[in-house]
């Protein structure tokens, strides 16, 4: 069974510095999706990015990047200029056929 | 996200009552699925649904089950509720089987005492 592996529980840093949360997983397949999540105090569940394993290229969204080790199955999610919004608990997770499989999340805190 | 809506957004139930959880969509999406989330264990799969009257078990199935009569309802029901099942849960939906992520309701605070 495909695992999720989040070893930070906690994070903090800087407002306007950078920030690397680290996500490695267990999988066969060669063809499959990674994704990260932010849930802020709100509870509401947002997609940050996601990754397609055939793509060599590491994606990106604005602030938010990502660090696609596909040999090493390591997932990492980068995060620059941190912003007092960007607060929250963030998950990493793996699509399979029939379901998405989450780690146990990361909380960062990011400190004025 | 409005194509979503989970109900109710809190509930307090007594040990050994039936709770049923609601999850309703706009979006016409086949795929629906029922998760808990514990601290440190993230997001676990409960039950999950490929179409109307199709539905399977996810990870933490036990003492759980779900119907799907319509393609917008997906309605999660504990028999017994148990304090082990006090969690938040959440509904989530999606368009196809790979690619995209989900899109999540807001989610059900339950708490069994």
């Amino acid at each position: 069974a495909q695992t999720v592996t989040q070893s930070q529980p906690e994070m903090s840093v800087q407002e306007a510095e950078t920030v690397t949360l680290s996500c490695t997983y267990d999988t066969s397949e060669s063809d499959y999706y990674l994704f990260w999540y932010k849930q802020p105090p709100s509870r509401q569940m947002i997609l940050v990015i996601r990754q397609e394993a055939y793509k060599q290229q590491n994606a990106t969204e604005n602030r938010f990047s990502v660090n696609f080790q596909k040999a090493a199955k390591s997932f990492s999610l980068k995060i620059s200029d941190s912003q007092l919004g960007d607060a929250a608990m963030y998950f990493c997770a793996y699509r399979t056929v029939n379901d998405m499989r989450f780690g146990a999340g990361t909380r960062l805190t990011v400190k004025p | 996200d409005a194509g979503i809506t989970q109900s109710p957004r809190h509930k307090v139930t007594e040990t050994g009552t039936p709770v049923t959880l609601r999850c309703h969509q706009t979006e016409n999406h086949r795929y629906m699925y029922w998760y808990r989330q514990d601290p440190g264990h993230g997001l676990r799969l409960i039950h999950y649904s490929y179409g109307v009257k199709d539905t399977d078990k996810g990870e933490v199935s036990d003492g759980y089950s779900v119907s799907r009569s319509k393609t917008e309802d997906f309605l999660l029901t504990l028999e017994s509720a148990t304090s082990s099942q006090t969690s938040v849960y959440f509904c989530a939906i999606s368009e196809s089987v790979t690619g995209q992520g989900y899109t999540f309701g807001s989610g059900t605070r339950l708490t069994v005492v």
